[in-house]
């Protein structure tokens, strides 16, 4: 069974506070993502990275930082925690795209961060 | 850069039919995928259209028209376990690859 795995299902953090989100996939896909997820705002991308070392910011990416150290590891970093980054964050893999090739996403089951 | 339009939310009854909706503007894609949620879970993959054209997986079917830059969803014999969030998706060619998702639509089965 093909799986993604997020360390935490729930954090609470202080603001300020320097947190790590760690995220890890079984099925040795190159590409990996960062997502967070806020009523109404669907699924926004934060951080990608399609190779080991590689990382290319998303559509939301300060306050962020990512890192690839090995290609089954794609770890999210929330330098300094803001209480606008309270949301749902979810990891997801998948293999690179072709032309009609169906390379679905693999999405870990999320962490909640709530940061007071 | 890629933008995709649901709406917010459908209600149907058990065994009826839905059809959800999705409009996208794109700079070029690989294909339109769905994507469905239950409170608390991660997304799944529903199913994924590569080509116009209409793919059927069992009680889901989903459309296809690159001409008309839309899709839809269609749910038949409605379940209560249906009810949940549906995310269309494409798959950017210009820009890593990335997965963009609609905003989502709530769907909720009445008995």
């Amino acid at each position: 069974d093909v799986k993604v795995t997020q360390s935490s299902r729930y954090l609470v953090k202080r603001t300020g506070e320097k947190v790590f989100l760690e995220c890890v996939q079984d099925m040795d896909h190159e590409n990996m993502f960062w997502y967070r997820q806020d009523p109404g705002l669907g699924l926004r991308l934060i951080y990608f990275s399609y190779d080991v070392k590689m990382k290319e910011k998303g559509d939301i990416p300060e306050g962020y930082s990512v890192s690839r150290e090995k290609k089954e590891r794609f770890s999210l970093i929330l330098e300094s925690a803001s209480t606008n980054q309270t949301s749902m964050y979810l990891c997801a893999s998948s293999q690179p795209a072709g032309r009609n090739m169906n390379t679905e996403a693999f999405f870990g089951q999320g962490t909640r961060l709530t940061v007071v | 850069g890629q933008s995709l339009e649901q709406p917010s939310e459908v209600t149907a009854v058990e065994g009826a039919i839905v059809q959800i909706n999705c409009t996208y503007q794109t700079s070029g894609f690989y294909g339109l995928s769905w994507y469905q949620q239950h409170d608390g879970g991660a997304p799944t993959f529903l199913s994924y259209n590569a080509l116009d054209g209409l793919e059927e997986t069992g009680r889901f079917s989903s459309f296809l028209s690159r001409s008309d830059s839309y899709g839809y969803l269609l749910l038949q014999e409605l379940q209560m376990k249906d009810s949940a969030s549906y995310f269309c998706a494409v798959r950017d060619k210009n820009y890593g690859q990335n997965f963009v998702f609609g905003p989502g639509t709530r769907l909720s089965v009445l008995p």
